[in-house]
């Protein structure tokens, strides 16, 4: 069973660009959230889309922006970089299950953004 | 807001040996979930036990397992017979049981674990 795809995993950008991050859920899983890790800030919340619509948003700028696909596969967009937002992206999916379900998110190995 | 507080930032322990990882955590919600999350060097994030709050009966896999005291917020995590395999950052995570909280967890900074041969 194939686990949780990011792509792509290394990647580097410059001050004001944006860049575009994809995650593809394990199969079967219909939530996809999303984590920044950072040596100063640790792991922060950034969202979490189910059936296509966002449920829940961390602390981040409008920036920081994310969509779901009918396929449950998801993206995030950084739009106008800046050196703070250099870090390790995590994607995270479940099954999202009802009240009795601990929902154990299960990560992707995560893409690593340079800003220069 | 939940917090979620890790006061050793590295900790180390002889191979074979046991070492207990803390972790507590603040929260007024009564219904919650408790993790703890291994980082390898390689930074897939994996899950190494999980704890629901409603649940008095510390939880357990193979070498790993918890101790869980609700009313003092605390959720300590014992690694047993250590191996070399077992290091890594070890994140501790909280998540609320409500309904738009399936996605979010709120994570400790991490303790660096170093087992020595």
């Amino acid at each position: 069973k194939a686990g949780v795809t990011q792509t792509p995993r290394y990647l580097i950008k410059t001050r004001g660009q944006q860049v575009t991050l994809s995650c593809s859920p394990i199969s079967g899983h219909r939530s996809v959230s999303w984590y920044q890790q950072t040596p100063g800030q640790g792991l922060q919340f950034l969202f979490e889309y189910f059936s296509e619509t966002q449920r829940n948003k961390g602390n981040f700028p409008g920036r920081f922006s994310g969509r779901q696909f009918s396929n449950s596969r998801s993206e995030m967009n950084v739009s106008t970089l800046e050196l703070g937002d250099s870090a390790l992206y995590l994607c995270a999916s479940s099954f999202r299950t009802g009240i009795s379900g601990a929902n154990v998110l299960t990560f992707g190995a995560g893409s690593r953004l340079t800003v220069l | 807001a939940q917090t979620v507080t890790q006061s050793q930032p590295e900790m180390s322990v002889q191979e074979a040996e046991t070492v207990t990882l803390s972790c507590t955590y603040d929260t007024s919600e009564s219904d919650y979930y408790l993790f703890w999350y291994k980082q390898p060097p390689s930074r897939q994030m994996i899950l190494v036990i999980r704890q629901e709050a409603y649940k008095q009966q510390n939880a357990t896999e193979n070498r790993f397992s918890v101790n869980f005291q609700k009313a003092a917020k605390s959720f300590s995590l014992k690694i047993s017979d250590s191996q070399l395999g077992d290091a890594a950052m070890y994140f501790c995570a909280y998540r609320s049981a409500g309904g738009t909280s399936y996605g979010k967890l709120t994570f400790g900074q991490g303790t660096i674990l170093t087992v020595h041969p």
